[in-house]
């Protein structure tokens, strides 16, 4: 059964760092995309990035880019979505989801985690 | 940047109804890469559609999608109790910029 996995909720300061993961199972890590996507408080899905695990390929979100960074840690089965400085703006549940064979679009969510950025 | 824009932005309707969602890109849609998912309060979204008429594993044939090029179409033949709740459509055709709609929310009328 694929299942991601996705860490729990966190709370911080603006200008503090961030780095909440999602670990895959069920399937070969490594032969598909991982996306993240970011739905802030009563708004709808914004697509951030993916990675290719399989050779650690990224794309970013023109909205995204500069902003966050995506890695995988094959080892452990694990994507991460990282943040150097955090702004009240990012506040909201980030959702990874794995990208389906042969073109699929994101066929298995996590469950989200929560984001709190407040001072 | 494909812009999708969905309509209406809230549809209410009745159980046993009808529900057709509409959702146009701003450009065509390469390959006819548009999926459509559905988001119930509290929970992450899940896949309903893709290749804009494919249904996904496990999804009853109550959803169907439909369209190409700019006008994509999610239609549910008849709504049921757990139907109810909000739906994105997403174009995928290019790895380096997906976009999602805005999203349509279907109540209870």
């Amino acid at each position: 059964e694929v299942q991601l996995v996705q860490s729990g909720a966190e709370v911080k300061k603006p200008g503090e760092s961030l780095k909440i993961s999602c670990k895959a199972s069920g399937y070969s890590f490594t032969d598909y995309w991982i996306g993240w996507v970011r739905q802030m408080p009563g708004k709808g899905l914004e697509w951030m990035g993916l990675i290719y695990p399989g050779d650690s390929d990224t794309t970013y979100s023109p909205s995204f880019q500069g902003q966050v960074s995506i890695s995988a840690d094959n080892s452990i089965s694990t994507a991460y979505l990282q943040w150097s400085s955090l702004k009240a703006s990012d506040t909201a549940i980030y959702y990874c989801a794995r990208r389906g064979s042969g073109g699929w679009p994101l066929d298995y969510w996590g469950q989200g985690t929560l984001v709190t950025v407040s001072s | 940047e494909i812009v999708l824009t969905q309509s209406p932005g809230t549809l209410s309707l009745s159980p046993g109804e009808r529900a057709t969602l509409s959702c146009r890109a701003s450009e065509s849609v390469s390959g006819s890469y548009l999926a459509w998912y559905q988001q119930k309060p509290g929970q992450a979204p899940r896949l309903l559609i893709y290749g804009a008429s494919s249904r996904a594993t496990g999804i009853p044939d109550r959803f169907s999608g439909s369209g190409s090029g700019t006008d994509f179409t999610l239609t549910i033949s008849r709504l049921e109790p757990e139907d109810f709740a909000v739906y994105y459509c997403q174009q995928y055709g290019s790895s380096s910029s997906w976009t999602f709609g805005q999203g349509t929310k279907v109540e209870i009328k």
